[in-house]
């Protein structure tokens, strides 16, 4: 089955400065692929996600990228704020077959003031 | 508010007890999918179910069982409770089995502590 590694797991950045979260899957027929982000004690929320015909997307200060070929996808949050602080989860499925989302064990993001 | 609610939002039971966690979807999801997340640990996958049947299965224990009814709101059963039970239990729907362009929309969550 599918298998998502991420890294880093915590990453602290100063206020300001790009944030990048990188995530591997191993199915290749992988072809769904979406970021949520999850606050203390909150549920999860989609922030962005990629499908696999498209290689890069933005949202205002977030973007993904994917390289199918090497199988890995990242997120890059620019001028990160205080309140980009959170846990994110990259995920990873097949539609058209069974739907459910394997997801990475989460890198928690700090911004400093 | 998401529009997926789940209840309660916080049980606190014993060893051996059971306990049923309740789901009710976006009103149009058709699937459910249930989420276990322990301390510092990311969400792991337990079960799926689509229009009332069961459609994936992930680590899902013995001890653990679900269902779907036909208004479209499902359980989660926990029986034979141990301390490392205790955990969050997220559920999540979808508008269709391959959710096209939508994702998974969370539910608040349900925080069960066994002790």
């Amino acid at each position: 089955g599918e298998n998502v590694e991420q890294h880093p797991s915590t990453l602290s950045v100063q206020e300001g400065d790009s944030a990048v979260i990188k995530c591997t899957y191993s199915d290749s027929a992988s072809n769904y692929f979406p970021w949520y982000k999850q606050e203390l004690g909150k549920r999860p929320q989609l922030i962005i996600d990629i499908r696999s015909n498209v290689g890069e997307k933005k949202d205002q200060r977030i973007a993904v990228t994917l390289n199918k070929t090497a199988k890995h996808f990242s997120l890059h949050i620019t001028e990160t704020q205080p309140e980009d602080s959170a846990v994110y989860f990259c995920a990873a499925s097949k539609e058209g077959s069974q739907g459910n989302l394997i997801f990475g064990k989460g890198t928690k993001l700090s911004v400093k003031p | 508010d998401s529009g997926v609610t789940q209840t309660p939002k916080h049980l606190i039971t014993a060893t051996g007890q059971r306990v049923t966690l309740r789901c009710s979807p976006r009103s149009g999801d058709l699937s459910v999918y249930w989420y276990q997340q322990s301390l510092d640990q990311g969400l792991q996958f337990l079960i799926q179910y689509y229009n009332g049947e069961e459609r994936a299965k992930g680590n899902i224990l013995e001890r653990f069982s679900a269902q779907q009814f036909p208004d479209l709101h499902s359980e989660l059963n926990l029986s034979s409770l141990e301390l490392g039970d205790s955990a969050l239990y997220f559920c999540a729907s979808s508008v269709e089995m391959n959710f096209a362009n939508y994702g998974y929309t969370f539910g608040s969550g349900t925080r069960l502590t066994v002790v």
